[in-house]
């Protein structure tokens, strides 16, 4: 069974930018692999942020965007905000079958 | 605006068969356009994604659970359904139902496994 990796923590400094990244164990993350992000406050549901790569949905913030970079799927956040702090999970379809990354806990500070 | 709501017992004897149900309202279902989702979240842990069920019937379920897994679908209802079977305690987590991947949530409901 695939792997998908994603980095464990980061930190953005607030009106920083930073990117997360989601990996997979079979190569290189595509287009095909659909991938989604989410986000995770403490207590609280996740929401959806990005979705086919790079499409938002309408309570996305336009500070995030997705992407491919380096083989991976990627998430940035312009103009960290305090309320960006929290968890974020990518979502990766391997024909149909779908697998969540380990999570990235974000820090601004 | 779509709205999910998981329910079921919240505790479940070990080697017993975890039965959840999502109801959904202000939407369709059975339509042939989307897919209904179950995710998973142990305590303190990431999200796992169970499997899902297209409008038509179809599954796909984690490889990792699927020997144990049955989600259906009740169209005249506006439900769907989870059965995992011979549950441990590595199965206590935070169930939700979720429209295609994830698209809307249910509030998720707590299932614990212990005798």
């Amino acid at each position: 069974q695939a792997v998908v990796t994603q980095e464990p923590s980061l930190t953005v400094s607030p009106g920083g930018t930073v990117t997360l990244t989601c990996g997979s164990s079979t190569g290189a993350v595509t287009s095909g692999h659909y991938p989604f992000w989410f986000q995770q406050k403490p207590g609280q549901v996740p929401t959806t942020l990005i979705y086919d790569t790079s499409n938002k949905h309408s309570w996305t913030p336009a500070r995030f965007s997705g992407s491919l970079v380096g083989g991976k799927a990627a998430l940035t956040l312009s103009d960290a905000q305090s309320e960006d702090e929290a968890e974020y999970y990518c979502l990766l379809s391997y024909s149909g079958v779908l697998l969540f990354g380990g999570g990235t806990k974000l820090t601004v500070l | 605006q779509v709205q999910l709501q998981e329910s079921g017992p919240g505790l479940v004897k070990p080697s017993e068969t975890l039965s959840l149900t999502c109801t959904v309202s202000g939407g369709s279902v059975g339509s042939g356009r989307y897919y209904w989702s179950w995710i998973r979240q142990a305590p303190g842990k990431g999200l796992e994604y169970i499997g899902y069920i297209y409008d038509s019937g179809s599954t796909k379920y984690n490889p990792s659970l699927k020997s144990r897994v049955t989600i259906s679908l009740d169209t005249s209802k506006k439900q769907f359904s989870l059965k995992l079977s011979s549950v441990t305690a590595a199965d206590t987590a935070v169930y939700y139902c979720a429209k295609g991947k994830g698209d809307y949530w249910g509030q998720g409901t707590l299932v614990t496994v212990s005798s």
